[in-house]
């Protein structure tokens, strides 16, 4: 176990409506990465929290939002929600925002569009 | 970097046989890159990594293989047991705060 966790582990939402999805950074991790995960993709990168501030933004819409707590766990929001945003929804901590630092992922958020 | 990619989608072994997944990536300034492993259900749980100052890389019964010359990667596992049966990822990174992922490679280890 990597010591990151997310909440809620399901989620069923309908279109239009607005998602938060929480995690827990591993301990002694300052950064939080979010991922979308579609079925039989690889991760995609949505963006990265550091010392609670976006520290990189993927190709993802403004309706796709963060934001990082003071001990360093993460909400991702989503407003307005698409069909197509159903996927797995995949956060990962690591020890600072830069490269060469392993990324840890919690077991994910799978969210379902109605 | 966003177009890591595998050679094979789907490689079937037998338990105890030694297993290779490839990985090919675009980006010439990519400088690490990480193995992931993921089993159905869960989040990606990392492998292996390697920077690229090095050509090879061991772990336990894992060994990753870089060559930047031809911009291909693999991740040799030794002795495949039936828990390795999983999606193996290749992500890289180029000195940004994100990964690249490819598409997986299914990797089933038949007893």
């Amino acid at each position: 176990e990597t010591g990151v966790t997310q909440s809620p582990t399901h989620l069923i939402k309908t279109r239009g409506q607005q998602v938060t999805l929480r995690c827990s950074s591993q301990s002694g991790h300052n950064t939080v990465s979010w991922y979308q995960q579609a079925l039989g993709q690889g991760p995609q990168f949505i963006f990265q929290y550091y010392r609670e501030e976006e520290n990189g933004r993927g190709n993802f819409p403004p309706r796709f939002s963060g934001l990082q707590f003071p001990n360093y766990s993460s909400e991702l929001n989503v407003n307005a929600l698409e069909l197509d945003d159903s996927a797995l929804y995949l956060c990962a901590s690591s020890l600072a925002p830069k490269s060469k630092n392993i990324q840890y992922f919690g077991a994910g958020t799978r969210l379902s569009v109605l | 970097g966003e177009n890591v990619g595998l050679h094979l989608p789907t490689l079937s072994v037998q338990e105890g046989d030694n297993s290779i997944i490839n990985c090919a990536y675009s980006n010439s300034a990519s400088d690490y890159f990480i193995w992931y492993k993921q089993e159905s259900g869960k989040g990606p749980q990392f492998i292996i990594d390697i920077r690229s100052n090095m050509d090879k890389r061991q772990g336990q019964r894992v060994t990753v293989l870089l060559n930047k010359t031809v911009k291909h990667l693999s991740l040799q596992i030794a002795a495949t047991q039936p828990g390795d049966s999983a999606v193996y990822f290749c992500a890289e990174n180029d000195d940004g705060g994100q990964f690249y992922f490819g598409t997986g490679t299914s990797l089933t280890v038949i007893p």
